[in-house]
């Protein structure tokens, strides 16, 4: 699992409340990244982080925001749910630029 | 900008037979081509890559995948299938030119069924 560690594994949330999903790692990587997993859609990026309160956005980012205060947390944040964001979110991380990337077990969120 | 194609939403196989998972990709400049596998419950495992060199690329798990430039393909190939090798495969390029943070474009998935 490279050491990355997602939090909560699963969560089930009401329509309109907002929600903190984190990913921790051990090993200092400076690349992070979260994506979401849907049906027909594969995984798409939502943001992404190069470093400590350096972030972007990526494909899928409406409705979602990212912090990273520190190299280990990288936290994304739905600021009010909606049953369109109920999908298994995914962490990753990349020890160099041209290496693949390694991701956490997911967390399953499902909005009521 | 950059996409995959997964164009098979499953493959059928028998044990013991030849597994091919297609894939084929666009991107405005060089590629970076990936293979990783999704078992039930389970987060992504790396399977391959093709950076650069040798277009015929081994990997974990007996796995393979050759790159082909002309026809923009990079299908991910078992010469024995086993059960254990059902799972949920996706294919995933990184265009090199134009990317600086090493963003990945996934393919929808192709779930692999392994009949004894």
């Amino acid at each position: 699992d490279a050491g990355i560690t997602q939090s909560p594994r699963h969560k089930v949330t009401e329509t309109g409340t907002p929600v903190t999903l984190r990913c921790h790692q051990t090993e200092n990587h400076r690349y992070m990244y979260w994506y979401r997993q849907d049906p027909g859609h594969g995984l798409r990026l939502i943001h992404y982080s190069y470093g400590v309160k350096d972030t972007d956005k990526g494909e899928v980012s409406d409705g979602y925001s990212v912090s990273r205060s520190k190299t280990e947390d990288f936290l994304l944040t739905l600021e009010s749910a909606t049953s369109s964001q109920t999908s298994v979110y995914f962490c990753a991380i990349r020890t160099k630029m041209n290496t693949e990337a390694f991701f956490g077990q997911g967390t399953r969120l499902t909005v009521v | 900008a950059q996409s995959v194609a997964q164009p098979e939403d499953q493959v059928n196989v028998a044990e013991g037979n030849p597994l091919t998972v297609k894939c084929t990709y666009s991107v405005s400049g060089n590629p970076y081509l990936f293979w990783y596998v999704q078992y039930p419950n389970r987060g992504l495992q790396f399977l391959l890559k093709y950076i650069t060199g040798d277009n015929l690329v081994k990997g974990s798990y007996g796995f393979e995948a050759e790159f082909n430039k002309s026809q923009t393909s990079f299908h991910l190939k078992k010469p024995s299938a086993l059960v254990s090798d059902s799972a949920l495969y996706f294919c995933a390029v990184r265009d090199m030119t134009t990317d600086s943070w090493g963003k990945l474009q996934f393919g929808a998935g192709t779930q692999v069924v392994v009949t004894p």
